[in-house]
């Protein structure tokens, strides 16, 4: 099975800050990586398809980057909204389909 | 808009079985795959089974192969999740969540219920 390794597991930042968490493939998985965000009690909410491709209505400030085994996610000038966390997931080949361990956004 | 709601959830004695089921409206619901997708109480996503469109094709994570069935009603515009067996570690919400593709499978879930808490413990 193929493994995710997001990090940092938490972070704390500010209202402006630039945020970047880093999603590691044990494998090579291409571009097929998606980012997911997880507020408390809610569904995840996907963010970024296919390593950079926004979902509609994500706002811009929200960036993916990268290919083969390594990724990022960006989110420029951190919003009050923004605090929440965050999953990578591969989408590669057969299942199954993981998830990374997951990244805390924390108010600083 | 889309819309997918469980049901099903509650606490159940190790061992035994329960059955999930998750109610689709709002798109053409013989066109998508449909996943479940776990989250124990606390811990990370994981990928739980894969029904196909035309529910000729299953896949589940080795963790629940054996003991869970994945099954879909395309006249009812439901999919269920029948767990048997059922241990401690299966406590967790379970997602019902569409795939983005249509006529085949991504992977990538772009509609996701609210989830429903199953709880093992005896």
């Amino acid at each position: 099975d193929i493994q995710m390794t997001q990090s940092p597991s938490s972070l704390s930042a500010s209202v402006g800050d630039r945020v970047t968490i880093t999603c590691r493939a044990s494998q090579y998985i291409r571009r097929y990586l998606n980012w997911y965000q997880q507020k408390p009690g809610k569904a995840p909410n996907l963010l970024i398809s296919g390593v950079s491709s926004l979902q509609s209505g994500v706002p811009s400030r929200f960036s993916g980057s990268g290919s083969g085994t390594d990724f990022t996610l960006t989110i420029t000038s951190l919003q009050p909204e923004d605090f929440a966390t965050y999953y990578c997931q591969q989408s590669y080949s057969t299942p199954p389909f993981t998830f990374g361990g997951g990244t805390k956004v924390e108010i600083k | 808009q889309v819309d997918l709601v469980e049901s099903g959830g509650g606490v159940v004695q190790p061992g035994r079985s329960l059955r999930l089921s998750c109610a689709a409206a709002g798109f053409t619901f013989t066109d998508y795959a449909l996943h479940w997708v776990r989250q124990a109480p606390g811990k990370g996503l994981q990928w739980v089974a894969l029904i196909s469109y035309d529910g000729s094709v299953q896949y589940y994570a080795d963790s629940v192969k054996g003991r869970f069935t994945i099954s879909r009603d395309n006249s009812r515009n439901t999919v269920d999740l029948q767990m048997s067996s059922l241990r401690g570690e299966d406590t967790a919400v379970y997602y019902c969540a569409r795939d983005t593709l249509t006529g085949s499978y991504s992977a990538v879930f772009d509609h996701w219920g609210q989830g429903t808490l199953v709880t093992v413990s005896s």
